[in-house]
Parts: structure tokens; C-alpha cells; sequence
């Protein structure tokens, strides 16, 4: 049973150009989460996707998209990088609403701007 | 508004000591979930425990405690016996009942556990 698996592990890009994360749920999951989370801090929450709509946001301008696809697997995109983007990105997955459960966590992919 | 303080940041001790991780939530929803997960060095979030705010008991599994008093607005975890292993970083999280499960991480309490 794969858990969440997320691509690639690490990115070095520098101030001003985009980039896209992948991620894969765990395998009967249909709702994707993305956090950032900065050295030393606690993962802040970016958005979450279901049925390929974004239904909840947290406080993260719009330079911050995504996207799912009806396998479940879902993008996360960054344009106009600055230095503050600089961090470590998670990816969880869960069933919709379904608070009673925990969302899984993936490794995340380690992003550095330079 | 929400919010999880986590006020240790960092805490060490003897291999075998117990250590209590403290977590104080905030949140105006009758209806939320506390969580609890591990982070090792390799990054992933490893959930431990999860407490819906109707719960108040306490749990225990194996070296691994947790405190819930709703009074106090503190979900706190206790390790007994240390051991190495047991170093990494501990998040507490609180999801509120709003429809969706987006967690609230407060800052994480780093541990280590010297030999």
C-alpha cells in the first residue's frame, strides 16, 4: 500500500522563474493538501484540493496555484519565486471531510531560491 | 481565531527520562480535533494521535502518553522511559470543525534524547 509520495525530493531554482511540485495520494485518498514549512516553523497550510477544485485556501497570495487530476494526483505551482519561498513543501493526503482520520504526510520536496 | 503554542522549543534529556511536550490550542469551535505527529530528520509527518474535543479521556500507547483537559485548553504528551529514537521535532495540531480537515501547526517542540 504506497503512501503519499511526492516529486522531486529536492529543487534549487533561483529568484523570478516558477515551479511545480507533484504529488501522489495515498492509495484511497481523494483529497490533496499542500503546507509550506519554513526552517524551524510549523507547516502553514496552502490549499486543499478535491474533485479537482480548490475548496479551501489558507493566507497565500495567488503566485501560489494547483491543480488535481482525476487520479488524485495534484501540482502545486509557484511563480515569481522570491527568497521568502525558500522551504520545505508537504504534501498530505485524506477522505474528504473526514475529520475523524488523519491526513498522511509525504516526505516533501525541499526547495532552496537562490 | 485559532491557534496552537507550543512554548518548548527545545528540550533535552537523559536517555530513559521522562519528558512531558506541553500544547496549549485556541480555537472558537465547539467541535475540533488535536493531533499530534513526528517529524524525524527525513522530514515526513508521522501522525501519533488524534482527540476530537468531546473526548476528554486519556490515552496511553505503550511509552506514549497523552493529556486532554479541555479546562486548560492543553493537549499535552508525555514520553516515558526516552529513548534515542524518540528525537525529532513534535508538531501539535488543531483542526476545526468547519467542514474541512486543514490543520493548524503551532511552532514544534524539538527533542533529544542523549545516550
Amino acid at each position: 500500500d504506497a503512501g503519499v509520495t511526492q516529486s522531486p525530493t529536492h529543487l534549487i531554482k533561483t529568484r523570478g522563474q516558477q515551479v511545480t511540485l507533484r504529488c501522489s495520494p495515498k492509495s484511497g485518498h481523494d483529497t490533496v493538501s499542500w503546507y509550506q514549512q519554513a526552517l524551524g516553523q510549523g507547516p502553514q497550510f496552502i490549499f486543499q484540493y478535491y474533485e479537482e477544485e480548490e475548496r479551501q485556501r489558507g493566507n497565500f497570495p495567488d503566485r501560489f496555484s494547483g491543480h488535481q487530476f482525476p487520479n488524485y494526483s495534484s501540482e502545486l505551482n509557484v511563480n515569481a519565486l522570491l527568497l521568502g519561498d525558500s522551504a520545505l513543501y508537504l504534501c498530505a493526503s485524506s477522505l474528504f471531510r473526514a475529520q475523524n482520520q488523519p491526513q498522511h504526510f509525504g516526505d516533501g520536496t525541499r526547495l532552496s531560491i537562490l | 481565531a485559532q491557534k496552537v503554542t507550543q512554548a518548548q522549543t527545545e528540550i533535552s534529556v537523559v536517555e530513559k527520562e521522562d519528558v512531558t511536550l506541553d500544547c496549549v490550542y485556541e480555537t472558537r469551535d465547539t467541535t475540533y480535533y488535536l493531533f499530534w505527529y513526528k517529524q524525524p530528520p527525513s522530514g515526513e509527518l508521522v501522525f501519533l494521535i488524534r482527540r476530537n474535543s468531546f473526548d476528554e479521556q486519556n490515552e496511553i500507547s505503550g511509552r506514549y502518553s497523552w493529556n486532554f483537559q479541555k479546562s486548560t485548553s492543553s493537549f499535552n504528551f508525555t514520553i516515558t522511559a526516552s529513548q534515542v529514537v524518540d528525537s525529532a521535532v513534535y508538531f501539535c495540531a488543531l483542526s476545526e470543525g468547519t467542514g474541512a480537515n486543514n490543520l493548524f501547526f503551532g511552532t514544534g517542540t524539538r527533542l533529544t534524547v542523549i545516550p
